[in-house]
């Protein structure tokens, strides 16, 4: 059973850094990409990051890039925040890109980043 | 910048047939976005439906199907129940590493 399980999620100050972690099982993790998707608390879904099979090719939405840094270990998904601002408010979300550019097949439950002082 | 358009919310009655649409605010949608769209329902993770167009992901019942309409693409739930009352998201690649999701559809089942 595939299975994707984020952590790290806390309240921080603004301008502070966390890092997120997306622990993954049950299937083959080095064989697929993977894509970090947040949710600001009552708003819709936000593309953050994604990561290709071999990390050999990552992308960021404008709103993050320069202060966040995706990455991944064995089987494990990271998620490295930098110099966070209120509206990185959200829970975040891990998801394997399935076989189609669009497709995120699975996603763990997420985990809320608070950011206020 | 191109936004990605949802339908805010929408009602349908339990038996009946509802299209909610993805659009572009700039130029049409067309399957090399390879739109995709996702069920989420209240505090839960999102789960895809239809993908690449018009393909059902696994295990989702055949009265979901995907279209395109005109300039945008569609989803069409035939035969409503009750427990597909939910958020619908449609994401679409824009190419170059970039993905869009819509706004997000809230339908009400009644």
């Amino acid at each position: 059973e595939v299975q994707l399980v984020e952590s790290g999620g806390r309240l921080v100050q603004p301008g502070e850094s966390l890092r997120l972690s997306c622990a993954a099982s049950g299937f083959t993790f080095s064989s697929f990409s993977m894509n970090w998707v947040r949710q600001a608390p009552g708003k819709g879904l936000e593309w953050v990051s994604y990561i290709s099979s071999s990390s050999s090719t990552i992308y960021y939405a404008d709103s993050v890039k320069g202060r966040f840094t995706i990455s991944r270990d064995n089987a494990v998904l990271y998620l490295q925040m930098n110099s966070l601002r209120a509206e990185d408010t959200a829970v975040y979300f891990c998801a394997r890109r399935g076989t189609v550019l669009t497709l995120f097949d699975y996603w763990g439950q997420g985990t809320l980043v608070t950011v206020s002082s | 910048q191109t936004l990605v358009t949802q339908e805010p919310s929408f009602s349908v009655s339990p038996g009946g047939t509802v299209t909610l649409t993805c659009g572009l605010t700039s130029g049409s949608v067309s399957t090399t976005f390879s739109p995709t769209w996702y069920q989420q329902p209240p505090g839960q993770p999102p789960r895809p439906l239809i993908y690449n167009t018009n393909t059902r992901s696994s295990g989702v019942p055949d009265r979901f199907s995907g279209s395109i309409l005109g300039n945008k693409a569609a989803l069409t739930i035939t035969g409503a129940q009750a427990d597909d009352e939910s958020d619908y998201y449609c994401v679409l690649y824009m190419g170059g590493g970039l993905w869009v999701f819509g706004g997000g559809t809230k339908l009400t089942v009644l």
